[in-house]
C-alpha cells in the first residue's frame, strides 16, 4: 500500500523562527491535507492541497503531485504553533486515508 | 453548522464489556470516516461510509468491531468484548464527496 513519510519527526524552534515540514508519498493520490493536532487531541484543518500552493496567514503549503511530495511552511513561529502536524493522503481509486507519523513541533518562548 | 460531534468524549470500561460510540457529521456531508489513534502515532483508517453504505473497511477492523450509519446521518461504532489493546482515541470525520475531511474531538477509550 501507499507509504506516507513525514520529516523531521521532531522539531524545536525558538519563537520567531521559520520552518519547513515535508511529506513524501509513494503513489498517486486523490487529495492531500495538512492538520495540526492540538494538545487536547483535536485535529485542526490547515490545508486541503492535492496540488499547487496555498497560503493562510503565517502558514503556506505546496504540493508537487508529479514528484509526490508536499511542504508546509511556518513563518514567524509562535508558542501556540506547538503540537503535532500530520499529512494525510487519500489513495487514488479508493477511499482509504493514510496519515503520516507526524512532525512534533515545540516552539520555545 | 456546529461541526462534527462525538459522544461520549471519554469512556472507561472493563475488559470484556461492549462499548458503543456515536458520531454526528456535518449535516450536508455524505461521507463519514472512523479512525483509531494510539499514543504517539498518526490516526489509522478503520472504515468509511458514503451515505448509508459502508464502502471500505481496514483489516484493523476485527470481527469484534462493527459500524453502522443508518439513513446516512449519524454513525455508531461498536466494540464487542473489549480488550486492553482497544484502548485508544477513536476519531470520526466527515466530508462532502472527495473534499477535505473535518474531524470531531474524538472518544478516548480506556479498557481496564
Amino acid at each position: 500500500g501507499i507509504q506516507v513519510e513525514q520529516s523531521p519527526p521532531d522539531l524545536i524552534l525558538q519563537e520567531g523562527a521559520n520552518s519547513t515540514l515535508r511529506c513524501n508519498f509513494s503513489d498517486s493520490v486523490n487529495n492531500l491535507q495538512w492538520f495540526h493536532q492540538n494538545p487536547w487531541g483535536q485535529l485542526i484543518n490547515l490545508f486541503y492541497i492535492p496540488s499547487g500552493t496555498k497560503q493562510n496567514g503565517r502558514l503556506s503549503a505546496t504540493t508537487v503531485a508529479t514528484e509526490r511530495y508536499s511542504l508546509l511552511y511556518i513563518s514567524s513561529s509562535q508558542t501556540t504553533d506547538s503540537g503535532v502536524y500530520f499529512c494525510a493522503v487519500v489513495t487514488t481509486g479508493g477511499f482509504k486515508t493514510i496519515f503520516g507519523a507526524g512532525t512534533r513541533l515545540f516552539v520555545k518562548a | 453548522d456546529t461541526g462534527v460531534s462525538q459522544d461520549p468524549r471519554h469512556k472507561i470500561t472493563k475488559r470484556g464489556q461492549n462499548v458503543t460510540f456515536r458520531c454526528d457529521p456535518i449535516s450536508e456531508h455524505n461521507r463519514l470516516y472512523w479512525y483509531r489513534q494510539t499514543l504517539g502515532q498518526g490516526p489509522e483508517f478503520l472504515t468509511y461510509f458514503q451515505n448509508e453504505a459502508q464502502l471500505e473497511k481496514s483489516r484493523l477492523l476485527s470481527d469484534r468491531f462493527s459500524a453502522e450509519r443508518p439513513k446516512g446521518s449519524f454513525s455508531t461504532l461498536e466494540i464487542q468484548r473489549t480488550e486492553q489493546g482497544d484502548s485508544a482515541m477513536y476519531l470520526c470525520a466527515s466530508s462532502l464527496n472527495v473534499r477535505e475531511q473535518y474531524f470531531g474531538p474524538g472518544t478516548r477509550l480506556t479498557v481496564t
